[in-house]
């Protein structure tokens, strides 16, 4: 069965700390490993999409890697709105999530 | 904006009511999924639809919820005699229709329940 684990679960960093955040999966046969956003009160936000191990995506102070069991959400220099919950999940016809890592970014 | 959209925004309803949740998913996309999220916890799959076929459920999904979606459009998912453990953020994605699975899906905004 599919299975993502995140870590850690809760992340507290002061503004300009970089990080990484870890997501191990296993998979019958990985279909794309996606990372999310998710605000408090709101569905969760698109932020990447990774189809094989080598990868890497960047989007602002974002950074995506994949390897063949796990991915990193490596955060640089990171602000106070960058606080928020991050969401791994592996696709398929069904998506599996993760329980997420909430990360909080203190001024 | 075409985004996933989903109504009502949020919802109390009494135990043993019957509640219902509509989508309207991005107008070009041909999947649809339902999603349950409880506090701490990532969203756990309930159903999808390919067009108005409704292709896999999980065993999350009682007899007493329904998800349909005629004419491969909007979909609503209903709960009968809802219980407490109802109590959830229902959401909805859509994606668009390409061969292997490995869409991303695009999420709304969610539906809160609250059943007292």
């Amino acid at each position: 069965e599919d299975q993502v684990t995140q870590s850690p679960e809760a992340l507290r960093l002061q503004e300009g700390e970089s990080s990484s955040l870890n997501c191990s999966y296993t998979v019958s046969g990985l279909r794309g490993l996606f990372w999310y956003r998710q605000d408090p009160g709101k569905g969760p936000e698109f932020l990447f999409t990774l189809y094989s191990a080598g990868e890497e995506k960047e989007k602002e102070r974002l950074k995506a890697t994949l390897t063949k069991k796990e991915s990193f959400l490596h955060i640089t220099a990171p602000k106070p709105e960058d606080s928020a919950t991050y969401l791994c999940a592996v696709g398929g016809f069904k998506t599996i999530f993760g329980a997420g890592t909430r990360l909080f970014v203190k001024a | 904006d075409t985004g996933v959209s989903q109504d009502p925004r949020h919802k109390i309803t009494k135990r043993g009511q019957n509640v219902t949740f509509r989508c309207d998913p991005i107008s070009e996309h041909n999947r649809l999924y339902w999603y349950r999220q409880t506090l701490g916890q990532g969203p756990e799959f309930l159903t999808y639809f390919q067009n108005e076929a409704q292709l896999e459920k999980s065993r999350l999904l009682s007899d007493r919820f329904s998800a349909e979606r005629p004419k491969g459009s909007f979909s609503t998912l209903e709960i009968q005699r809802t219980e407490q453990g109802d109590s959830a953020m229902y959401l909805c994605a859509s994606s668009p229709m390409t061969g292997g699975g490995g869409n991303t899906i695009y999420f709304g905004e969610g539906s809160w329940l609250t059943v007292v």
